[in-house]
């Protein structure tokens, strides 16, 4: 069964800086484009960067350029997403989820994880 | 960036009735060299992360009960769902992936009349 389980997220000041996870499983970890989408209640979802298989290609969504790292290991068969210099509005549940292609559909996506950023 | 405007926001529908889920793109996500559609739909119930549905505009996945329907090209789309059921209240999104950055539309809300 193809998987992906995010962890990390938590609670954070301004400023501060976190790093998520997503661990697959039941696929080719390789092979696959990951992202990164966030969702908000007030703002609905929201890409925010994909890595390619072998991690030569990365693209980020304009809010998050500057301040957010996608990286992967494939031996490890999961992604990460640094984020540095947090704010505000960075607050919302993180969802990783993989693409056949740089320019796909997204399936699966993993359960996410909340990341918090408050004073 | 390819803005989608889906409409309406929500709509209430009777059990056994068909609902329709509109998508429109700021621009075109038909690709020319291989005439595709570059567009998803996903439907996400509370609690849970979104769901593929259809992909390249009218694509069941697999798994996916054919009440569910997309149509549509160019800018336009459609999401129909022939005969509704109580397990499809949800909000339903659509999605470009024609081009960076990769967006969404707001996301339509499906209950029961």
């Amino acid at each position: 069964e193809v998987q992906l389980v995010e962890s990390g997220g938590g609670s954070a000041q301004p400023g501060g800086s976190l790093r998520l996870s997503c661990e697959a499983s039941g696929f080719t970890f390789s092979s696959y484009w990951m992202h990164w989408v966030r969702q908000t209640p007030g703002k609905g979802l929201m890409w925010v960067s994909r890595i390619s298989g072998d991690g030569s290609s990365i693209s980020y969504a304009d809010p998050v350029k500057g301040r957010f790292i996608i990286s992967r290991d494939n031996a490890k068969n999961t992604v990460y997403l640094q984020m540095n210099s947090l704010r505000a509005e960075d607050t919302a549940v993180y969802y990783c989820a993989r693409s056949a292609t740089a320019y796909n559909s997204f399936d699966p996506w993993g359960l996410g994880t909340l990341v918090t950023v408050s004073s | 960036d390819i803005v989608m405007t889906q409409s309406p926001d929500s709509l209430a529908v009777s059990l056994g009735e068909g609902a329709t889920i509109n998508c429109k793109s700021s621009q075109s996500v038909l690709y020319s060299s291989d005439n595709k559609n570059y567009l998803a739909w996903y439907q996400q119930k509370p609690g849970q992360p979104p769901r593929l549905l259809i992909s390249w505009a009218s694509t069941r996945e697999s798994g996916v009960p054919d009440r569910f329907t997309g149509s549509g090209s160019g800018t336009d789309f459609t999401l129909t769902i022939g005969s509704l059921q109580a397990e499809d209240v949800a909000v339903y999104y659509c999605h470009q992936y024609f081009g960076i950055p990769l967006t969404f539309g707001g996301g339509t809300k499906v209950e029961i009349k």
